[in-house]
C-alpha cells in the first residue's frame, strides 16, 4: 500500500524565519512525482511545488524549497523568510503505482505564521 | 499555472433533492478530472477518476448511484448528487489534470454543500 506520512499535525512560526515540514512516503516505483499544495483558509488548493523523483537537484520555488531525500524517502518542504500568508494547511502528495492518474495525500501540517 | 473553476461555490438543498456540480478547466483541455471530499480539519479523500468520453471510476466505498459523475466534454466535468441526504454535506473539490505536467493536478475553489 502506498502510503504518506506528515509527522507534524500543527506548527507555528514568527514571520520571516524559516520553518520545515516534513513528509516521508512509501513506494516500490523508480520514477515518480512529489508535491507539496497549501490549503489557506479560503480552502483553494494550490500547488506548491513539484519534484521529479530521477532529478537529484531540489526543486525551488521564490521562498519555497524541498529537501528531497530519495533513498529515505523523504520530501520536506522547506519555508524560508516565512510571511502571514503562509498560514494554511500544506499536504503533501504523491501518485500511487502502476501509472495510476491519481494522487495519495497526506494528511496535512497546519501551518500558522504568528506577526 | 493551470486555472479551474468550478460553480457553486456553495449550495444548501434540501433532503431528497439533486443538487449539481460543475468543475471547468479554463486555459487547458483535460481528459482526466478528480473529484474528492473533504470533511472539516481532514485530508482530501478521492471519490472518482473521470475520464473524458468514459464512464467515471469510482474509490471503494462510493456510491457511482448517488454521486452521478459525467464529463462530457474537454473542458467539463460535472458531479450530481442525487438524492441528497444531510450526511452528504460536505466540501467538494475537483481538480483537473495538466496535460503537459505528468501527475499534476490543479484544483477547483470548491463547493460547500449543506444538505438540510
Amino acid at each position: 500500500a502506498q502510503t504518506v506520512t506528515q509527522s507534524q499535525p500543527e506548527m507555528s512560526v514568527q514571520e520571516a524565519e524559516t520553518v520545515t515540514l516534513s513528509c516521508t512516503y512509501d513506494t516500490s516505483e523508480s520514477n515518480y512525482y512529489l508535491f507539496w499544495y497549501k490549503q489557506p483558509p479560503s480552502r483553494q488548493m494550490i500547488l506548491v511545488i513539484r519534484q521529479e523523483a530521477y532529478k537529484q537537484q531540489n526543486a525551488t520555488e521564490n521562498r519555497f524549497s524541498v529537501n528531497f531525500q530519495k533513498a529515505a524517502k523523504s520530501f520536506s518542504l522547506k519555508i524560508s523568510d516565512s510571511q502571514l500568508g503562509d498560514t494554511a494547511m500544506y499536504f503533501c502528495a504523491f501518485p500511487p503505482p502502476g501509472g495510476s492518474e491519481k494522487l495519495v495525500f497526506g494528511k496535512g501540517t497546519k501551518l500558522t505564521v504568528n506577526p | 499555472g493551470a486555472v479551474v473553476s468550478q460553480h457553486p461555490s456553495w449550495v444548501i438543498c434540501k433532503s431528497g433533492t439533486s443538487v449539481k456540480i460543475e468543475c471547468r478547466s479554463l486555459d487547458f483541455q483535460a481528459t482526466t478530472m478528480f473529484w474528492y471530499r473533504q470533511f472539516p480539519k481532514q485530508s482530501l479523500m478521492l471519490m472518482a477518476t473521470s475520464n473524458e468520453g468514459s464512464k467515471a471510476t469510482y474509490e471503494q466505498g462510493v456510491e457511482k448511484d448517488k454521486f452521478l459523475i459525467n464529463h462530457a466534454s474537454l473542458t467539463l466535468s460535472t458531479l450530481t448528487v442525487t438524492s441528497a441526504h444531510p450526511e452528504d454535506s460536505s466540501f467538494y473539490i475537483c481538480s483537473a489534470r495538466d496535460p503537459l505536467l505528468p501527475d499534476t493536478q490543479y484544483f477547483g475553489p470548491g463547493t460547500r454543500l449543506t444538505v438540510l
